[in-house]
């Protein structure tokens, strides 16, 4: 089956923009998780969703923001970027919440966002 | 703050096997512990998990000391395609858990050809 599905792979942006992220979960898969990777700070929790829910919120200001829709799909949203906002933003979907027994995360390959 | 101990990076020669430590000493009585990959440029790949018991599937071996502050990851046989960033996390799995996973800097496993 088709894994997770993270668009775009890659882009370019300028300080001050805005930059939506997009994430299509394995089938079936209702929870949807989200990782900054960097080359300083390695990877880090961003947020978390389970029906369109979100879960649990990591370390980050409020410039990053996500949502689930009814269908799992997930999106991430960074305003008003900055160039320390450069990362690969990373994606996992897994089939239950955390707290229903042993759980394993499925990632996508990544969107790697540059900001000049 | 992560809660696992790994050495910066490891060689292996291929065919050979590769035993990857790790030390979660704090370890709690409903804590996991897991072990993702990452090749370069890659998203996570898991690899393994385990409770008290020892576990094995296709890819790798986990074992855990019984007294639960280390474990030790084994690729029997590695290849050239091992060659990634090895993380060994901790995480409840039941009980008000979410899938926020703690990442510590992990081992850096190269096989040498």
């Amino acid at each position: 089956k088709a894994g997770v599905t993270q668009t775009p792979r890659y882009l370019i942006k300028t300080r001050g923009q805005q930059v939506t992220l997009s994430c299509s979960p394995i089938s079936g898969h209702r929870s949807v998780s989200w990782y900054q990777q960097t080359p300083g700070q390695g990877l880090q929790f961003l947020f978390e969703y389970f029906s369109e829910t979100q879960r649990n919120k990591g370390n980050f200001p409020g410039r990053f923001s996500g949502r689930q829709f009814s269908n799992s799909r997930s999106e991430m949203n960074v305003s008003t970027l900055e160039l320390g906002d450069s990362a690969l933003y990373l994606c996992a979907s897994s089939t239950r919440a955390g707290d229903s027994g042993a759980n394993v995360l499925t990632f996508g390959a990544g969107s790697r966002l540059t900001v000049l | 703050d992560a809660k696992t101990t790994q050495p910066t990076s490891m060689d292996c020669a291929e065919g050979r096997a590769a035993n990857l430590p790790c030390n979660h000493s704090t370890i709690s009585g409903n804590e996991y512990v897991y072990w993702y990959r990452q090749i370069h440029s890659q998203g996570p790949q898991y690899i393994i998990h385990g409770l008290k018991n020892n576990e094995t599937n296709e890819m790798a071996s986990l074992i855990i000391t019984e007294d639960r502050k280390s474990s030790t990851l084994i690729l029997p046989h590695a290849t050239l395609r091992d060659t990634a960033v090895y993380y060994c996390i901790v995480r409840v799995d039941y009980g008000g858990a979410t899938n926020k996973l703690i990442f510590g800097t992990g081992t850096l496993l190269a096989v040498q050809p």
